[in-house]
């Protein structure tokens, strides 16, 4: 595509719903990542993809978040058991290599408000 | 752990004026990348600049320049002419060059407001 596409752009749910949300890189891009946004905070990162290899998972902030990736592919980010900590605008990104990192492409966003 | 600090959450400026957006930042490290992301009402992140530590000569993009003071670890960005679509949230980024360090850390960000 164009551009980074997430899905979807506005979710409202119940604590203790889980949730999932996706993106879908720009074709050609090998590594992914995910970023969470609070209200009037920057961005926290969550976990980065590249190809094939081993998730960073470092940045989840629990064991309650995970997300996949197939090869170069679309990925998905899911949160069990929601919990209202857990509202914010989850951003993704795209980026051709690891090794251009911080040259990345956004996405739009998921807000995502637990009540 | 590295740490970017954006003292100043909001800013204003004229149409047409010059306004100049900080970012100080904390780090061990010699060799890293610094950026200026921009974020409008959509959301979407935009990459406004980029400066790679190892160069000493500051990084400029049309009407957007930092001032990198390596060793004062700062990293301002100054919009010249400004533009109502200058309007948005401004974040500072810090990346290191090491193998393996692919996260970008992200300051608070400044609100920018562009007066006609």
């Amino acid at each position: 595509g164009a551009g980074v596409s997430q899905s979807p752009s506005n979710k409202v749910t119940e604590k203790g719903k889980d949730v999932e949300l996706r993106c879908d890189p720009i074709s050609g891009h090998t590594a992914l990542y995910w970023y969470r946004q609070r209200l009037g905070q920057g961005l926290e990162f969550l976990i980065y993809f590249q190809g094939n290899s081993a998730p960073d998972k470092s940045g989840l902030p629990s064991d309650r978040f995970s997300a996949e990736r197939t090869g170069e592919s679309v990925s998905t980010l899911t949160i069990q058991r929601t919990q209202q900590e857990d509202s914010a605008v989850y951003l993704c990104a795209s980026s051709l290599e690891l090794a251009t990192a911080g040259e990345l492409f956004f996405g739009e966003g998921s807000r995502l408000t637990v009540l | 752990a590295q740490t970017v600090t954006q003292s100043q959450p909001e800013m204003s400026v004229q149409e047409a004026e010059t306004v100049t957006l900080s970012c100080t930042y904390d780090t061990s490290e010699s060799d890293y990348y610094l950026f200026w992301y921009k974020q409008p009402p959509s959301r979407q992140m935009i990459l406004v600049i980029r400066q790679e530590a190892y160069k000493q000569q500051n990084a400029t993009e049309n009407r957007f320049s930092v001032n990198f003071q390596k060793a004062a670890k700062s990293f301002s960005l100054k919009i010249s002419d400004s533009q109502l679509g200058d309007a948005a949230m401004y974040f500072c980024a810090y990346r290191s060059a090491g193998a393996g360090s692919y996260q970008l850390t992200f300051g608070k960000g400044t609100k920018l407001s562009v007066i006609p």
